[in-house]
């Protein structure tokens, strides 16, 4: 069984400021995890994955992750917040195992940026 | 390269009628899914197909539902009858089957049932 927790629905910080969006998973397996970012009215895109080597993992927008065995985790960070980030962003697992397996998301959390 | 391509966007109708939602995954991609998005439930599985068959349809509500695949290029689901309780965003993925993979979602079909 697989399961991922994003701590805080709701998370605000001002325009400049870092950005730190917190996932931890619990997995039976070495798992696969994906963030993905909503716009309104949108589906979700990928910002970032990671599946095996470095485990600090870079995507699109500026932002980074990384995944940290010991700690079951793999938050989302950004150094500087622009207004564009203002989104809902998921975290995902997937068991890195054979064969057909599901994706587990989190319950998403909205980032607000305050100017 | 066109993405996963969900019609109709919106899609009001009354309690009772058949409501049919379409998609045409990434060409290439082996793997679709569709999920419904809800404030209350978040992000739920409807069903898995590979290579356009039925593979995981645990998270098909009941039997109001329906989904098909007749080629790898598009696929429906179907609510007949629908009702209120039906309302929410569906959203379509695909992917290329590799496990390490990520799925590629389409802009959804806001859907109300008055």
């Amino acid at each position: 069984a697989q399961s991922v927790t994003q701590l805080g629905s709701h998370v605000s910080v001002s325009e400049g400021a870092l950005v730190l969006l917190r996932c931890n998973y619990s997995s039976s397996v070495p798992p696969y995890l994906f963030w993905y970012v909503q716009y309104p009215n949108q589906g979700l895109q990928l910002l970032l994955k990671y599946t095996t080597g470095a485990t600090l993992v870079k995507g699109i927008n500026g932002f980074e992750a990384e995944f940290k065995k010991s700690e079951t985790s793999f938050h989302l960070t950004k150094p500087s917040a622009h207004m564009s980030d203002a989104a809902e962003y998921f975290c995902a697992v997937k068991p890195s195992s054979g064969g057909y397996q599901k994706v587990t998301f989190g319950i998403g959390t909205k980032l607000q940026v305050i100017p | 390269d066109a993405g996963v391509i969900q019609s109709p966007r919106h899609e009001v109708t009354e309690m009772g009628q058949e409501v049919t939602l379409r998609c045409k995954p990434i060409s290439g991609h082996n793997s679709l899914f569709w999920y419904r998005q809800t404030m209350m439930r978040g992000l739920e599985l409807l069903i898995y197909f590979n290579n356009n068959v039925p593979i995981d349809d645990s998270g098909m509500p009941e039997d109001r539902f329906s989904a098909k695949m007749p080629n790898a290029s598009f696929s429906t689901l179907k609510i007949q009858p629908s009702e209120p309780r039906d309302s929410a965003v569906y959203f379509c993925a695909s992917s290329d089957g590799q496990g390490n993979q990520p799925q590629h979602f389409g802009d959804g079909t806001r859907l109300s049932i008055l």
